[in-house]
């Protein structure tokens, strides 16, 4: 079984769409995480989220928000798509407060906006 | 702040040489370390992981990592190297909650020559 699954792997969009990519673990953690990987390989915290507390990274436009149904899944909801936002997008999750635990992520999500 | 530091953008080996990856960190608190590797196209995958205890931590694939307070550094190494471990490897830096909000290296691509 996929520990932290994301769909799509792959997505190809227009500028100004909306789209979703979806997250879902089934490690019974407590925190989940959203990261961005540029073409230059970076990888940077967007958001980590638990049932407490959602802490978003400053830098994030406004345009992408997480959408969490419940513990197990951490949606990320992109608005108005610009061409600046293709990347690789990693879901992960990890338990973090009742045990310290590694992060684990999911396979990507490859989005490109043209 | 916190921050990773990768200085070696690429390494080159060859296949069955020893490998050495550098990894130097900054961080106020009692750092939690990890190294994750990326093959081509694929999440990532979790090395090792250092929070506490023997500074010299075993990993899976044969691979070990030293952590050494006094130079703030968490090298990777492997005595001899496969083919298979051609990818992009990344150092991470974490806090006392363990994992939460990672804060990368911009990676080291390791490619291996038979």
């Amino acid at each position: 079984d996929t520990a932290v699954s994301q769909t799509p792997k792959y997505l190809v969009t227009q500028m100004g769409n909306d789209k979703s990519i979806k997250c879902e673990q089934n490690l019974g953690h407590d925190t989940m995480y959203w990261y961005k990987q540029d073409s230059k390989k970076f990888l940077k915290i967007m958001f980590s989220y638990n049932n407490k507390e959602l802490i978003i990274n400053e830098t994030v436009p406004n345009r992408f928000s997480p959408k969490s149904p419940d513990k197990a899944h951490l949606n990320l909801h992109i608005n108005s798509l610009e061409l600046g936002d293709s990347a690789v997008y990693f879901c992960a999750s990890s338990q973090v407060f009742t045990g310290t635990t590694e992060a684990f992520f999911g396979q990507g999500t490859r989005l490109t906006v043209v | 702040a916190q921050s990773v530091t990768q200085p070696d953008i690429h390494i080159t080996v060859s296949e069955g040489a020893s490998l050495e990856l550098r990894c130097n960190y900054s961080y106020g608190a009692t750092p939690y370390l990890f190294w994750y590797v990326q093959s081509p196209g694929q999440g990532l995958q979790l090395l090792l992981k250092y929070f506490s205890g023997d500074t010299l931590v075993q990993g899976i694939k044969g691979f070990e990592a030293e952590f050494k307070r006094s130079q703030s550094s968490f090298n990777l190494r492997k005595p001899s190297v496969h083919w298979s471990d051609a990818a992009e490897y990344f150092c991470a830096v974490g806090g006392q909650t363990g994992a939460n909000n990672l804060f990368f290296g911009t990676g080291t691509r390791l490619t291996v020559i038979p």
